[in-house]
């Protein structure tokens, strides 16, 4: 089945500063990448996806980047604030359903 | 818009007993899945149901039971509860195909022991 990497595993960062979360997957037939966001005590909520004939998505503050060549996509939050520390979690989608990558716990201090 | 709920919020039992999780949702969407989350494997797939009356295996299925009859509900059951099923239970829902955004409930902590 598909495996999806996730890196890294814990990120903090300053206030304002950017954060970038990376992952990697294997099954080159994917085409749908998604990414969560999940707070404490609560279920994961989308908060950027990607297909497979975008390279690039912005939306505010948040980006996701792909390179199917190589397999891997990345998100990319610029101006971090404190209610961005979370979990975050990427995801691709299978032959059935989303894989999930193991997440990164996002710190940003004030 | 109650959305997706999943109840209990949180279960202790013990080891051998059957237990169900329960999840409910008001979109009448099409897709539903169960994932269980433990640190340091993110969610991983235990069953899905396109339709009522569809379901199928995901990655982690060994010791659960679903059923689907009505497409609002899709409830999960440990037959003999063992401790490695120690975990948090998300059940989500997706509208009409797998890779459309989930929507997720707040989980069920489940405690065996």
């Amino acid at each position: 089945g598909e495996n999806v990497e996730q890196h890294p595993s814990t990120l903090s960062v300053q206030e304002g500063d950017s954060a970038v979360i990376k992952c990697t997957y294997s099954d080159s037939a994917s085409n749908y990448f998604p990414w969560y966001k999940q707070e404490l005590g609560k279920g994961p909520q989308l908060i950027i996806d990607i297909r497979s004939n975008v390279g690039e998505k912005k939306d505010q503050r948040i980006a996701v980047t792909l390179n199917k060549t190589a397999k891997h996509f990345s998100l990319h939050i610029t101006e971090t604030q404190p209610e961005d520390s979370a979990v975050y979690f990427c995801a691709v989608m299978g032959r059935r359903a989303l894989t999930f990558g193991s997440g990164t716990r996002l710190q940003v201090q004030p | 818009d109650a959305g997706i709920t999943q109840s209990p919020r949180y279960k202790i039992t013990e080891t051998g007993r059957q237990v169900t999780l329960m999840c409910h949702q008001t979109w009448s969407h099409s897709y539903m899945f169960w994932y269980r989350q433990d640190l340091g494997h993110g969610l991983r797939l235990i069953y899905y149901s396109a339709a009522a009356d569809i379901t199928d295996k995901g990655e982690v299925p060994d010791g659960y039971v679903v059923s689907r009859s009505k497409t609002e509900n899709f409830p999960l059951t440990l037959e003999s509860a063992t401790r490695s099923q120690t975990s948090v239970y998300f059940c989500a829902s997706a509208n009409d195909r797998p890779n459309s955004p989930l929507h997720f409930g707040n989980g069920t902590r489940l405690t065996v022991t």
